[in-house]
This record gives structure tokens, sequence and C-alpha cells, in this order.
């Protein structure tokens, strides 16, 4: 079975452009979650969805916005792009998203770079 | 309250022997505690995890240990190898609202030859 998906790997914008990440659960998991990791940090939570709907959401700015769809694939989006928002970009899925009971498995993520 | 504190921030040591990376937490409502290995250009993949009813639990050469009342855990890693050179994240979950993953700032380990 194939694992968590993200695309694009690597992607490199300049400031207050706009961006959508994509993300692709493992089969089965019907729930995304979305985290920032600043180089030499640990992920930051940013949201997670469930069935379509915002379950949790970090502590980000509005500029941060994200969906999933039907088939259970998310979009993150970043608006107004600043250079702080360069960083490593994970997805994360679960069955669903009770983190009690569940492990949270994560995509390799994408690197965005913005200049 | 939200965070969880992860120590060393590096550890480098020979092959074969046991490194320690120590987190602690402050919100004794996490009941979730799990450990992650990420390589370079890679992400996160689960190591390990273990409950606050459960003071040690070990899988293959990964051991975690559990200190409720000291608010603590840690991870060891026995006989380790060259191949285990990476960074490892502890993390910590709530157990209502948000069901988020809070994760300690990680430890680069380096274990050489």
């Amino acid at each position: 079975d194939a694992g968590v998906t993200q695309s694009p790997t690597h992607l490199i914008k300049t400031r207050g452009q706009h961006v959508t990440l994509r993300c692709s659960p493992i089969s089965g998991h019907k729930s995304v979650s979305w985290y920032q990791q600043v180089l030499g940090q640990g992920p930051q939570f940013i949201f997670q969805y469930y069935e379509k709907e915002e379950r949790g959401r970090g502590n980000f700015p509005d500029r941060f916005s994200a969906r999933q769809f039907p088939n259970y694939s998310s979009e993150l989006n970043v608006n107004a792009l600043l250079l702080g928002d360069s960083a490593l970009y994970l997805c994360a899925s679960s069955y669903t998203g009770t983190v009690r009971q569940e492990t949270q498995y994560f995509g390799p993520g994408t690197r965005l770079l913005v200049l | 309250q939200q965070q969880v504190k992860q120590s060393p921030q590096s550890l480098i040591v020979q092959k074969g022997g046991i490194p320690i990376i120590n987190c602690a937490y402050e919100n004794t409502a996490f009941d979730y505690f799990p450990w992650y290995q990420q390589f370079p250009g890679k992400g996160p993949a689960l190591l390990i995890a273990i409950r606050p009813d459960v003071s040690e639990k070990k899988e293959g050469r990964f051991t975690i240990s559990f200190n409720k009342s000291a608010k603590q855990f840690s991870l060891h890693i026995m006989d380790s190898q060259p191949g285990d050179s990476a960074t490892y994240f502890c993390a910590a979950s709530l157990t209502s609202g948000t069901y988020k993953y809070i994760f300690g700032t990680g430890t680069r380990l380096k274990v050489l030859a």
C-alpha cells in the first residue's frame, strides 16, 4: 500500500505569492493533519480535517487555510507568503484522527522556499 | 503548558553505545507519547509510543521509560548503529479538543562507526 503522498516535493515562491500544497492520505484513512516544520525545529500543528470538516486549528494566521475533499485528499493554501513561511510542510494521515487510539503517519513533506 | 521540552539538542555516541534522549511536559492532560525518527529530506516515522499507565515499553532496540509523577519520558536506543543516525522527536497529545501532536524540538543523533 502507498503511504502518505504529498506534492510538489519542492517549491520556490516569492513574497506575496500564494501557494497550494496537496496531500493524499493512506488508503482507508479519513483524517488529514498539516504541520509546519521550520529548519531545526519540531513540527508545529496547523490544521486537522476529518470527513471534510475542520477539527482543529493551530496558532497560525488566517493566511493559512485548508480543505479536505470527498476522497479524503487535502489541500493547504497559504496566501501573501512571507519569508518566514519557508519550511517543510508535512501532511499526516490517520483513520479517524482520534490520537488517543491511533498513530499519525507522515508523508515526505513539501519543502517551500520563499524568496 | 502546551510545550514539550526535549534534550539534548545533539548527541554523538560510538557504535554499540546507548544514547538517551529526554523529554518533559507540563500538561497532565497529555495521554499519548510517541517518538518519531526523521532522516534528512524525509517525513517523521513512528518509532515507538507509550501511554502514562505504563512505565516502560520496549520494541526491538528502542525503549521508552515513562515517569508520570515527574512528567518526564525518555528514549533509549540499545546497541546503537550508524544507521540510527537521524533526528529524533518526542511528542505528546491532548485528550480533548484538537487531536494534535505537540512536538519537542528534536535531538540530532550521530552514531560513529
